[in-house]
């Protein structure tokens, strides 16, 4: 069975950066199959789609990261990294990785619906 | 404010069912059958109880039914049980530039 392990989270000031990175460990995995995306949870609140990556390396983003967060892979330490830049005091949140789901009939589910979560890191931006 | 909207509460008796809407627009739930519904207990990641609007993922009980009529999603939670207490959220795919919206989340109370 698949794992994901995230790390990275922490305190950053407002205009300040961090990395975020998503290990992902067990049987099964490959970038070449799972869509890797970024879910966030503000303190109290909901979730909220940040970004994903597809298999063939193209990358999406939600509007309020656009521009300043980015994506990236790389195969050979099974990691998926966020990389957070010009962070703002709302993107504090817990940081989930997650991948794409494949039901039992074969379908993937790459966009919409997320089987394996690890267990998200906590990033706080404040002065 | 989220795209998808939730009512905060719900809640029932043991044994009970409780349903929770989700209501989108006609250019997410509306238009495409991925309605997906996560149960989250407290300080853990979410769980996939429900795809595609009413298949549930191996190992979901099925106490747990999806449904979507129009822009609005249900899950219903049959013969509630107290380990069914936690926030339910919804999210639906909504096209190649928004991709995925959620709902604000509803906190179920198994009384």
């Amino acid at each position: 069975e698949v794992q994901l392990v995230e790390s990275g989270g922490g305190l950053a000031k407002p205009g300040g950066s961090l990395r975020l990175s998503c290990v992902a460990s067990g049987s099964g995995f490959s970038f070449r199959k799972d869509w890797m995306t970024w879910v966030r949870q503000g303190p109290g609140r909901g979730l909220e789609w940040v970004g994903r990556l597809k298999s063939s390396g193209s990358t999406d983003y939600a509007a309020p990261v656009k521009g300043r967060f980015t994506i990236s892979r790389d195969e050979s330490k099974n990691t998926v990294y966020l990389q957070m830049n010009s962070l703002r005091t709302e993107d504090t949140a817990v940081y989930y990785c997650t991948m794409g789901y494949f039901d039992s009939a074969g379908s993937y589910h790459g966009d919409e619906a997320f089987d394996i979560w690890g267990r998200g890191t906590k990033v706080f931006v404040s002065s | 404010q989220s795209a998808l909207t939730q009512p905060p509460s719900a809640s029932g008796s043991p044994g009970q069912s409780v349903t929770i809407s989700c209501t989108g627009t006609s250019t997410d739930i509306g238009r495409y059958n991925y309605v997906s519904w996560y149960q989250q207990l407290p300080g853990k990641a979410p769980k996939l109880m429900i795809y595609a609007v009413n298949k549930r993922p191996s190992g979901v009980p099925d106490r747990f039914s999806g449904s979507k009529s129009g822009n609005t999603a249900s899950l219903t939670v049959s013969g509630l049980q107290a380990e069914d207490e936690a926030d339910y959220y919804c999210s639906s795919y909504a096209g190649s530039v928004n991709i995925l919206l959620f709902g604000g989340g509803t906190k179920v109370t198994v009384l």
